[in-house]
């Protein structure tokens, strides 16, 4: 069945760095564009940022900018999220989604707790 | 960017209550419009797309509508199993922003 599967979360110092995957499968991940999409605790839904199917386009929200890098490998059927400067502010469950271009987030990961805490 | 705002933030209805929660663009984003449903420590469901074609095995009672700024999302009858937070979202280009939420609770 079609499944995004998110790991690497924990819990970090501010300042530091943390890199999530996401493990795709039950759909040809390389012609799909991917997305990270973030929730704080008891907070609503935000968008972090995009990434083509082939990994030529991306986009990240401005509060990430400079800070989060999204990529791909699609030999392997994974998408990352390399964060680093992380906040306190960024602590929240983060989701990996499917959502071509012009077409909704129709399949979405369990998602994964980033705590950013001294 | 565009901005995406849902009122109201919450809303507490009987069950067979008609509930409409709405959500404006600030810009024109045609029919680039999803909802979708987010339960209590569950992951988000995409309920509507295209502002008002209903997703594979969504009941029927869930109905979108609206193009351009304006957007609404019906529930005919409320039932239990609706309890739940709201999102909308836009989809035509990034930032793929939501709506802040409308939170569902049962009378």
């Amino acid at each position: 069945q079609v499944q995004l599967v998110e790991s690497g979360g924990g819990v970090v110092q501010p300042g530091r760095s943390l890199r999530l995957s996401c493990a795709a499968s039950g759909f040809t991940f390389s012609s799909s564009g991917m997305h990270w999409v973030r929730q704080p605790p008891g907070k609503g839904l935000e968008w972090v940022a995009f990434i083509s199917f082939d990994g030529t386009n991306t986009q990240h929200v401005d509060s990430v900018m400079g800070r989060f890098t999204i990529s791909r490998d699609n030999s392997k059927n994974t998408l990352y999220l390399q964060m680093n400067s992380l906040r306190t502010e960024d602590t929240a469950v983060y989701f990996c989604v499917r959502g071509p271009v012009r077409w909704p987030f129709d399949v979405w990961g369990q998602g994964t707790m980033v705590t950013v805490s001294s | 960017d565009i901005q995406m705002t849902q009122s109201p933030s919450s809303l507490s209805a009987s069950v067979g209550d008609r509930v409409i929660i709405t959500c404006r663009a600030s810009q024109d984003i045609s029919n680039y419009l999803a909802w979708y449903q987010q339960k209590l420590g569950k992951v988000p469901k995409l309920l509507i797309y295209e502002a008002s074609t209903l997703q594979s095995g969504v009941p029927s009672r869930f109905s979108g509508s609206g193009s351009g700024t304006d957007f609404t999302l019906t529930i005919s009858s409320l039932q239990p199993e609706d309890v739940a937070t709201y999102f909308c979202q836009k989809y035509n280009n990034s930032p793929r922003t939501f709506g802040q939420g409308t939170t569902v609770e049962i009378k």
